[in-house]
């Protein structure tokens, strides 16, 4: 089965510019996660979605963040404008309601962006 | 201060030996998971530990959650070079399993 899909891989662009991170959730999967992990903060959840819909951003750094699910799967994360101290790894996850008590969040490859 | 304090933050070690790694807090939680990430890769689930006292094996890593739910460690025996790799905790303080935070990790290098 295929995992959840993030692209690109890699991203490195200049300070200011606008960036795009992608990410296909495992079909089927309800919820959706976007995280970024860097060697000062560790891996921290900027927001998640239930059914498409935000349920708390509270995570997201600043206005410059923005994140949108307009279907089931597919997920957009946004920064715009783009600043140095925005380079880390990206991580989206997706995880399931059904199947019991319990199901675990699973992860992407991450999207490592630079900010030059 | 961080909700979960992991310790140590590197280990590095030859293979065969064994090794514990520790995730404590002052918080209780329903429960705790631990996850693995391999260098270029998200983190993998491991386990979830759920009643204060519980052991979980998993091959040759020993999961414990404290008797009081604050505290975790992982037993790994007879350390191999395949378990190289950052091993973080992480607790939904709301008792669910979508808000998660993690601990800032053990990194464990094993050597041949």
């Amino acid at each position: 089965d295929a995992g959840v899909i993030q692209s690109p891989r890699h991203e490195v662009t200049e300070m200011g510019q606008e960036v795009t991170l992608r990410c296909k959730p495992i079909s089927g999967h309800n919820s959706l996660f976007w995280y970024r992990q860097t060697m000062m903060r560790g891996l921290e959840l900027l927001i998640y979605f239930n059914n498409n819909v935000p349920i708390d951003d509270s995570g997201m750094p600043e206005d410059r963040f923005s994140a949108k699910m307009p279907n089931a799967s597919f997920s957009t994360l946004k920064i715009q404008p783009s600043e140095p101290r925005d380079s880390a790894v990206y991580f989206c996850a997706s995880r399931t309601g059904t199947g019991g008590w319990y199901q675990p969040q699973h992860f992407g490859d991450g999207t490592r962006l630079s900010i030059l | 201060t961080q909700l979960l304090e992991q310790s140590p933050q590197f280990l590095s070690i030859q293979e065969g030996e064994n090794l514990t790694v520790y995730c404590n807090s002052s918080s209780v939680f329903s429960s705790l998971q631990w996850y693995r990430q391999e260098p270029g890769e998200g983190p993998v689930l491991l386990v979830t530990v759920v009643t204060g006292g519980e052991v979980k094996k998993l091959k040759r890593l020993t999961f414990q959650f404290g008797d009081a739910r604050k505290d975790s460690s992982l037993h790994i025996t007879a350390a191999q070079p395949g378990d190289t790799g950052l091993y973080l905790c992480a607790v939904d303080p709301s008792g669910g399993y979508n808000k998660l935070i993690f601990g800032a990790g053990t990194r464990l290098a094993v050597h041949p």
